[in-house]
C-alpha cells in the first residue's frame, strides 16, 4: 500500500525567503508522486509530478521538488517565497493497490508569507 | 478550455436529507474522480470512473453513498439519509486517457455540503 506523511501541518515564512515544505512517502513499488496547491475556496491544482526519469522536477510558479529513493522523501521547495504562494499544498502518491488511478494524499501544509 | 465544474458550489441540508452533487468534467476526458475533504480525514477518495469499465467504489464510506456517470461525461455522486458526518468539501476530478496512467488530474472548485 502506499501513503504520503507531511511534516507540518502550518509552515511560516517571510517574504523572499526560502519555502520548504516537506514530504515522506511510502510504497511498495517505485512511486509516482505529485505536488497539488489549493487556493482558498478553489480546486487542486497541479504544481509538479514526479513519474519516472530525472529525480529533480521542476513545476509551476518556480516549485521544484527532488525525488530522494534513499530517503524515501519528495520535498518540496521555492527559493523566494511571494506573498500569492500563500495557500494550502498536498503531497500525493498514486495508488496502485484496488483502484489503480486514484491519488492517495498527504493532510496538506498551509503556507502563510509574512509580508 | 472549460475545465471541470461542479454544481451547486454550495449545498446545505438538514440530516436525514438527499443530496446530488453535479460534475461536468473537461471534455475526452474518459477518467472521473470523487473525492471528500472534510476537516478530520483530509483527502479522501471515494469513488472512480474510467471509460465504460466498472467503477472502483472501494473508497465510498458507506451504502448511503453512490455515483453514476452517464453517456460517460457528467456524473453524479448521490448521498442518502445524511449525516452531520457527511459535512465536506467533495470535490471531483478527471483525466485524460493519456494521462490517467501517469495521475494527473484536474480538479474542479468543488461543492460544499453542509448537513444541520
Amino acid at each position: 500500500a502506499q501513503s504520503v506523511t507531511q511534516l507540518g501541518s502550518h509552515v511560516s515564512v517571510s517574504e523572499g525567503a526560502l519555502v520548504l515544505l516537506r514530504c515522506n512517502y511510502s510504497s511498495s513499488v517505485p512511486p509516482y508522486l505529485f505536488w497539488y496547491v489549493q487556493y482558498p475556496n478553489q480546486g487542486l491544482q497541479l504544481l509538479l509530478k514526479y513519474t519516472t526519469g530525472a529525480t529533480l522536477v521542476k513545476g509551476i510558479n518556480g516549485f521544484e521538488a527532488e525525488f530522494k529513493k534513499s530517503e524515501t522523501s519528495f520535498h518540496l521547495t521555492k527559493p523566494s517565497a511571494h506573498m500569492s504562494d500563500a495557500a494550502e499544498y498536498f503531497c500525493a502518491v498514486m495508488n496502485y493497490g484496488g483502484s489503480q488511478g486514484n491519488l492517495i494524499f498527504g493532510k496538506g501544509t498551509k503556507l502563510s508569507v509574512k509580508p | 478550455g472549460a475545465g471541470v465544474s461542479q454544481s451547486p458550489s454550495n449545498k446545505v441540508t438538514e440530516k436525514g436529507k438527499d443530496v446530488e452533487l453535479r460534475c461536468d468534467p473537461i471534455s475526452g476526458h474518459t477518467a472521473l474522480y470523487w473525492y471528500r475533504q472534510s476537516l478530520g480525514q483530509g483527502l479522501e477518495f471515494l469513488i472512480y470512473f474510467q471509460g465504460n469499465s466498472a467503477p472502483d467504489k472501494s473508497g465510498l464510506p458507506s451504502d448511503r453513498f453512490s455515483a453514476e456517470r452517464t453517456g460517460g461525461s457528467v456524473s453524479t455522486l448521490t448521498i442518502q439519509r445524511t449525516q452531520q458526518e457527511d459535512s465536506a468539501v467533495y470535490l471531483c476530478a478527471s483525466s485524460d486517457p493519456g494521462l490517467a496512467a501517469s495521475g494527473t488530474q484536474y480538479f474542479g472548485p468543488g461543492t460544499r455540503l453542509t448537513v444541520l
